[in-house]
């Protein structure tokens, strides 16, 4: 596609409830990541992917979240037992790798999540 | 732990004033930074990173490792600069995909 596809746009959920998000990088871009803006705040780094696998998963908050790729394409971010704190924009971005020297990652939409 | 600050949440000016918006920085190692804006309506998106040492849309930035800052500056603004802007800082070692950003700074520019 043109650019990064995030779906859902919206999600809201209840609290306890499990959600998946899920995201389309560009083609051909190996590298992926996740980010959670909280409001008012900036992105938060949660996990990144080179190819199928996590290559750093530093920034995610604790172990009811979780993150794959299977493929090496599409990525799927599942939060278990969802809080109100959880209540963010769930942000990917790809690049065509993770490494090079002045690349450049592209954002998509995000998919904007409410725990009610 | 390394650590973006943008003091300024909101920044008012008029069209053709200048316009400075803050970032400091905190990290011990060789830092890497960069400015990302995010237009109304729009993804965010990078703007320019310190190593290329380049001006996109009249906007520079440098990074000065003495007082920790990397101040995104531009003589004259326009009011299609009215947007969202993120520092963040890349730490030695790491994807480049992975970075710490500043909380943002709103800023607009009044006709």
């Amino acid at each position: 596609g043109a650019g990064v596809s995030q779906t859902p746009s919206n999600k809201v959920t209840e609290k306890g409830k499990y959600v998946e998000l899920r995201c389309d990088p560009i083609s051909g871009h190996t590298a992926l990541y996740w980010y959670r803006q909280s409001l008012g705040q900036g992105p938060e780094f949660l996990i990144y992917f080179q190819g199928t696998g996590a290559a750093d998963d530093s920034g995610l908050p604790n172990d009811r979240f979780f993150a794959v790729r299977p493929e090496g394409s599409v990525s799927t971010l599942k939060i278990q037992r969802t809080e109100r704190g959880d209540s963010a924009v769930y942000l990917c971005a790809s690049s065509s790798r993770g490494d090079d020297s002045g690349n450049t990652i592209y954002f998509g939409e995000g998919s904007w999540l409410t725990v009610v | 732990a390394q650590r973006v600050t943008q003091p300024e949440k909101l920044l008012s000016v008029f069209k053709g004033a200048p316009v400075e918006l803050k970032c400091n920085y905190s990290y011990s190692g060789s830092p890497e930074l960069f400015w990302y804006v995010q237009y109304s309506r729009q993804r965010l998106q990078l703007l320019l990173r310190h190593i290329s040492r380049e001006s996109i849309k009249g906007f520079t930035a440098d990074l000065n490792k003495g007082e920790t800052s990397f101040h995104l500056k531009k003589p004259f603004a326009q009011e299609e600069d009215s947007a969202m802007y993120y520092c963040a800082l890349k730490t030695g070692g790491t994807s480049y995909g992975k970075l710490t950003f500043g909380q943002g700074t709103i800023l607009t520019v009044h006709p």
